[in-house]
Protein backbone atom coordinates (compact mmCIF):
# COMPACT_ATOMS: atom_id res chain seq x y z
CA UNK A 1 0.00 0.00 0.00
CA UNK A 2 1.31 3.38 -0.59
CA UNK A 3 -0.07 4.66 2.56
CA UNK A 4 -1.64 8.09 2.65
CA UNK A 5 -1.31 10.47 0.23
CA UNK A 6 -1.30 14.13 -0.33
CA UNK A 7 -1.00 16.94 -2.47
CA UNK A 8 0.36 18.99 -2.95
CA UNK A 9 3.38 18.91 -0.93
CA UNK A 10 4.02 23.09 -0.21
CA UNK A 11 1.73 25.43 -1.54
CA UNK A 12 2.52 29.22 -1.41
CA UNK A 13 -0.37 31.63 -1.74
CA UNK A 14 -1.34 35.26 -1.76
CA UNK A 15 -4.10 36.32 0.66
CA UNK A 16 -7.33 36.31 -0.07
CA UNK A 17 -6.71 33.65 -2.78
CA UNK A 18 -8.99 29.70 -2.58
CA UNK A 19 -6.81 26.83 -1.16
CA UNK A 20 -7.48 23.18 -1.87
CA UNK A 21 -5.50 20.45 0.00
CA UNK A 22 -5.84 16.71 -1.20
CA UNK A 23 -6.19 13.42 0.75
CA UNK A 24 -6.41 9.76 -0.74
CA UNK A 25 -6.59 7.78 2.58
CA UNK A 26 -5.19 3.82 2.69
CA UNK A 27 -7.59 1.35 1.08
CA UNK A 28 -9.57 0.08 3.62
CA UNK A 29 -9.67 2.66 6.19
CA UNK A 30 -12.95 4.36 6.86
CA UNK A 31 -12.07 7.14 8.76
CA UNK A 32 -9.97 10.05 7.71
CA UNK A 33 -8.61 12.95 9.95
CA UNK A 34 -7.28 16.09 9.18
CA UNK A 35 -5.23 18.17 11.45
CA UNK A 36 -3.17 21.13 11.39
CA UNK A 37 0.41 21.78 12.79
CA UNK A 38 2.01 24.96 13.77
CA UNK A 39 4.73 25.92 16.32
CA UNK A 40 2.58 27.32 18.39
CA UNK A 41 -0.45 25.17 18.97
CA UNK A 42 1.47 21.96 17.84
CA UNK A 43 -0.95 19.16 16.34
CA UNK A 44 -4.49 19.87 16.29
CA UNK A 45 -7.30 18.19 15.01
CA UNK A 46 -9.77 20.04 12.52
CA UNK A 47 -12.00 17.48 11.25
CA UNK A 48 -12.79 13.93 11.03
CA UNK A 49 -14.83 11.86 8.56
CA UNK A 50 -16.29 8.08 9.17
CA UNK A 51 -17.85 6.17 6.42
CA UNK A 52 -17.36 9.38 4.46
CA UNK A 53 -19.77 11.62 6.55
CA UNK A 54 -18.45 14.63 8.96
CA UNK A 55 -18.20 13.12 12.65
CA UNK A 56 -16.55 16.49 14.40
CA UNK A 57 -15.89 19.85 12.69
CA UNK A 58 -15.50 21.42 15.76
CA UNK A 59 -11.57 21.65 15.59
CA UNK A 60 -12.10 23.34 12.31
CA UNK A 61 -11.10 27.48 13.32
CA UNK A 62 -13.41 29.37 10.86
CA UNK A 63 -16.04 29.27 8.71
CA UNK A 64 -13.58 30.15 5.69
CA UNK A 65 -12.14 26.38 6.36
CA UNK A 66 -14.44 23.33 4.78
CA UNK A 67 -13.70 19.59 4.16
CA UNK A 68 -15.37 16.98 2.10
CA UNK A 69 -14.97 13.40 1.72
CA UNK A 70 -17.07 12.67 -1.65
CA UNK A 71 -15.84 8.73 -1.64
CA UNK A 72 -14.06 6.65 0.18
CA UNK A 73 -10.83 7.45 -1.18
CA UNK A 74 -10.95 10.85 -1.70
CA UNK A 75 -11.04 14.31 0.51
CA UNK A 76 -10.39 17.87 0.56
CA UNK A 77 -9.64 20.74 2.98
CA UNK A 78 -9.90 24.21 1.57
CA UNK A 79 -9.95 27.72 3.08
CA UNK A 80 -11.42 30.28 1.15
CA UNK A 81 -10.15 32.92 1.40
CA UNK A 82 -6.61 32.13 2.83
CA UNK A 83 -4.87 34.37 5.59
CA UNK A 84 -1.39 34.60 6.45
CA UNK A 85 -2.00 33.12 9.95
CA UNK A 86 -3.12 30.02 8.28
CA UNK A 87 0.36 29.39 7.39
CA UNK A 88 1.14 25.91 9.13
CA UNK A 89 1.59 21.94 7.99
CA UNK A 90 -1.65 20.55 7.21
CA UNK A 91 -1.60 16.13 7.78
CA UNK A 92 -4.11 13.56 7.09
CA UNK A 93 -4.46 10.54 8.76
CA UNK A 94 -6.77 7.72 8.05
CA UNK A 95 -7.34 4.60 10.01
CA UNK A 96 -9.59 1.64 10.45
CA UNK A 97 -12.84 1.76 12.99
CA UNK A 98 -11.97 3.42 16.20
CA UNK A 99 -8.19 3.43 15.40
CA UNK A 100 -7.25 0.12 17.17
CA UNK A 101 -4.95 -0.89 14.48
CA UNK A 102 -3.64 2.79 15.03
CA UNK A 103 -3.55 5.68 12.58
CA UNK A 104 -1.57 6.10 9.56
CA UNK A 105 -0.88 9.32 8.38
CA UNK A 106 0.67 11.18 5.14
CA UNK A 107 3.38 13.31 4.69
CA UNK A 108 1.57 16.52 4.94
CA UNK A 109 0.91 19.73 3.02
CA UNK A 110 3.21 22.57 4.11
CA UNK A 111 1.02 25.93 3.36
CA UNK A 112 2.32 29.39 2.91
CA UNK A 113 0.16 32.51 2.84
CA UNK A 114 2.19 35.86 1.97
CA UNK B 1 -10.14 18.65 28.60
CA UNK B 2 -8.36 16.10 27.69
CA UNK B 3 -4.98 17.18 27.69
CA UNK B 4 -1.48 15.37 26.84
CA UNK B 5 2.05 16.56 28.45
CA UNK B 6 5.30 15.17 27.54
CA UNK B 7 8.19 15.94 29.27
CA UNK B 8 10.88 16.56 28.57
CA UNK B 9 10.40 19.43 26.04
CA UNK B 10 14.08 18.53 25.12
CA UNK B 11 16.56 16.27 25.33
CA UNK B 12 20.03 15.63 24.82
CA UNK B 13 22.03 12.56 25.33
CA UNK B 14 25.42 11.20 24.10
CA UNK B 15 25.19 8.08 21.77
CA UNK B 16 24.91 4.88 23.84
CA UNK B 17 22.77 6.36 26.11
CA UNK B 18 19.69 4.60 27.32
CA UNK B 19 16.30 6.97 27.84
CA UNK B 20 13.27 8.05 28.98
CA UNK B 21 10.48 9.84 27.58
CA UNK B 22 7.35 10.35 29.39
CA UNK B 23 4.30 11.05 28.51
CA UNK B 24 1.08 12.21 31.00
CA UNK B 25 -1.93 12.20 29.70
CA UNK B 26 -5.73 13.95 31.85
CA UNK B 27 -8.01 11.76 30.64
CA UNK B 28 -7.73 7.92 31.82
CA UNK B 29 -10.66 6.76 29.29
CA UNK B 30 -8.17 6.23 26.57
CA UNK B 31 -8.83 3.70 23.64
CA UNK B 32 -5.19 3.30 22.73
CA UNK B 33 -1.84 5.35 22.69
CA UNK B 34 0.56 5.48 20.12
CA UNK B 35 4.15 6.83 19.44
CA UNK B 36 5.20 8.79 16.39
CA UNK B 37 8.62 10.03 15.49
CA UNK B 38 8.77 13.05 13.53
CA UNK B 39 11.84 14.22 11.32
CA UNK B 40 12.28 17.83 10.48
CA UNK B 41 9.88 18.92 7.90
CA UNK B 42 8.24 15.26 7.42
CA UNK B 43 5.43 13.85 8.36
CA UNK B 44 4.56 11.27 11.11
CA UNK B 45 6.18 7.65 11.53
CA UNK B 46 4.16 5.57 13.64
CA UNK B 47 6.44 3.55 16.17
CA UNK B 48 4.65 1.86 18.78
CA UNK B 49 0.70 1.14 19.50
CA UNK B 50 -0.49 0.17 22.42
CA UNK B 51 -3.86 -0.67 23.37
CA UNK B 52 -5.80 0.15 26.69
CA UNK B 53 -5.80 -3.27 27.53
CA UNK B 54 -2.20 -3.74 27.32
CA UNK B 55 0.44 -2.75 29.92
CA UNK B 56 3.66 -2.57 27.15
CA UNK B 57 4.83 -2.97 23.30
CA UNK B 58 8.52 -3.41 22.45
CA UNK B 59 9.62 -3.18 19.13
CA UNK B 60 13.47 -3.52 18.56
CA UNK B 61 15.19 -1.16 20.73
CA UNK B 62 11.85 0.50 22.15
CA UNK B 63 9.64 0.04 24.97
CA UNK B 64 6.32 1.83 25.22
CA UNK B 65 4.44 1.16 28.82
CA UNK B 66 1.37 2.34 29.53
CA UNK B 67 -0.14 2.68 33.19
CA UNK B 68 -3.79 3.96 32.41
CA UNK B 69 -4.36 4.44 36.13
CA UNK B 70 -1.85 7.22 36.52
CA UNK B 71 -2.22 8.21 33.43
CA UNK B 72 0.87 7.83 32.17
CA UNK B 73 3.13 5.87 29.37
CA UNK B 74 7.07 6.34 28.82
CA UNK B 75 9.09 5.69 26.03
CA UNK B 76 12.16 3.59 26.31
CA UNK B 77 15.00 3.77 23.83
CA UNK B 78 17.59 1.64 24.11
CA UNK B 79 21.45 2.43 23.39
CA UNK B 80 20.64 5.37 21.58
CA UNK B 81 22.52 6.46 18.18
CA UNK B 82 22.80 9.60 16.45
CA UNK B 83 20.02 8.37 13.70
CA UNK B 84 17.36 8.31 16.82
CA UNK B 85 17.44 12.24 16.58
CA UNK B 86 14.08 13.16 15.94
CA UNK B 87 10.97 14.96 17.68
CA UNK B 88 8.94 11.83 19.45
CA UNK B 89 5.21 12.38 20.14
CA UNK B 90 2.72 10.70 22.09
CA UNK B 91 -0.98 10.67 21.23
CA UNK B 92 -3.88 9.37 23.15
CA UNK B 93 -7.28 7.94 21.30
CA UNK B 94 -10.27 8.81 22.79
CA UNK B 95 -12.29 6.65 20.09
CA UNK B 96 -11.94 8.80 16.90
CA UNK B 97 -9.95 11.44 17.98
CA UNK B 98 -6.32 11.35 18.59
CA UNK B 99 -5.01 14.16 21.05
CA UNK B 100 -1.54 14.88 20.76
CA UNK B 101 1.22 16.18 23.23
CA UNK B 102 3.67 18.66 22.33
CA UNK B 103 6.40 16.50 21.62
CA UNK B 104 10.40 15.54 23.09
CA UNK B 105 12.97 16.63 20.17
CA UNK B 106 15.81 14.83 21.28
CA UNK B 107 19.32 14.84 20.05
CA UNK B 108 21.74 11.98 20.00
CA UNK B 109 25.54 13.42 19.59
CA UNK B 110 28.32 10.79 18.18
Amino acid sequence: DAGVIQSPRHEVTEMGQEVTLRCKPISGHNSLFWYRQTMMRGLELLIYFNNNVPIDDSGMPEDRFSAKMPNASFSTLKIQPSEPRDSAVYFCASSFGTGDAGYTFGSGTRLTVV
Amino acid sequence: KQEVTQIPAALSVPEGENLVLNCSFTDSAIYNLQWFRQDPGKGLTSLLLIQSSQREQTSGRLNASLDKSSGRSTLYIAASQPGDSATYLCAVGYGNKLVFGAGTILRVKS
